[in-house]
């Protein structure tokens, strides 16, 4: 089993509302990527953050954010949540970026209504 | 933009037969290519990855091959069990002067009939 871990679980909000994600990588570890899975639908990166920077964003709005800590724990922020924010938000941490093998955490299942 | 197609969708076999998933990226950046298997409700666990240096791995009853000129790699099971059954994904890391994306396909359902 990896370290990486993610809180909360679940969560459910409702259209307009903000949420912020939690994951505390794995020991040794100094980057962690975000990902949302939709339901019977691949993982979609979203951001990657290495030494607390920001070094790489997939196809999401400005409305998801997030945040690296000197510990390398890392939030995700989204804004203004929308019915399609529903899903499975994974992170994953990795020892540096690039091709670092990424482990990822159990996941927080969101649901917007 | 960058796009990595992911082949069959499912995939059916007997157990002890061997399985094949192949994916075709897009980026010719790609330079690291990994496998995840993810069962019901569980995180996606890396079963196997291959960089852009290599043209094969090997691990056990896994291996990846990768084509570069073709854009094109694929992950082979042998001897496929029961417990082989999940959703596998395959992905590409794109580097792209010093920053990263990371495009997964959208999935493989195989199912190891006993």
């Amino acid at each position: 089993e990896t370290g990486v871990t993610q809180s909360p679980t679940h969560l459910i909000k409702t259209r307009g509302q903000q949420v912020t994600l939690r994951c505390s990588s794995q020991s040794g570890h100094n980057t962690v990527s975000w990902y949302q899975q939709a339901l019977g639908q691949g993982p979609q990166f979203i951001f990657q953050y290495y030494r607390e920077e920001e070094n790489g964003r997939g196809n999401f709005p400005p409305r998801f954010s997030g945040l690296q800590f000197p510990n390398y724990s890392s939030e995700l922020n989204v804004n203004a949540l929308e019915l399609d924010d529903s899903a499975l938000y994974l992170c994953a941490s990795s020892a540096g970026q690039g091709y670092e093998t990424q482990y990822f955490g159990p996941g927080t299942r969101l649901l917007v209504l | 933009g960058e796009n990595v197609e992911q082949h069959p969708s499912t995939l059916s076999v007997q157990e002890g037969d061997s399985a094949v998933i192949k994916c075709t990226y897009s980026d010719s950046a790609s330079n690291y290519f990994p496998w995840y298997k993810q069962e019901l409700g569980k995180r996606p666990q890396l079963i196997i990855d291959i960089r852009s240096n290599v043209g094969e791995k090997k691990d056990q009853r896994i291996a990846v091959t990768l084509n570069k000129t073709a854009k094109h790699f694929s992950l082979h099971i042998t001897e496929t069990q029961p417990e082989d059954s999940a959703v596998y994904f395959c992905a590409a890391s794109i580097d792209d002067s010093g920053t990263y994306k990371y495009i997964f396909g959208t999935g493989t359902r195989l199912k190891v009939l006993a």
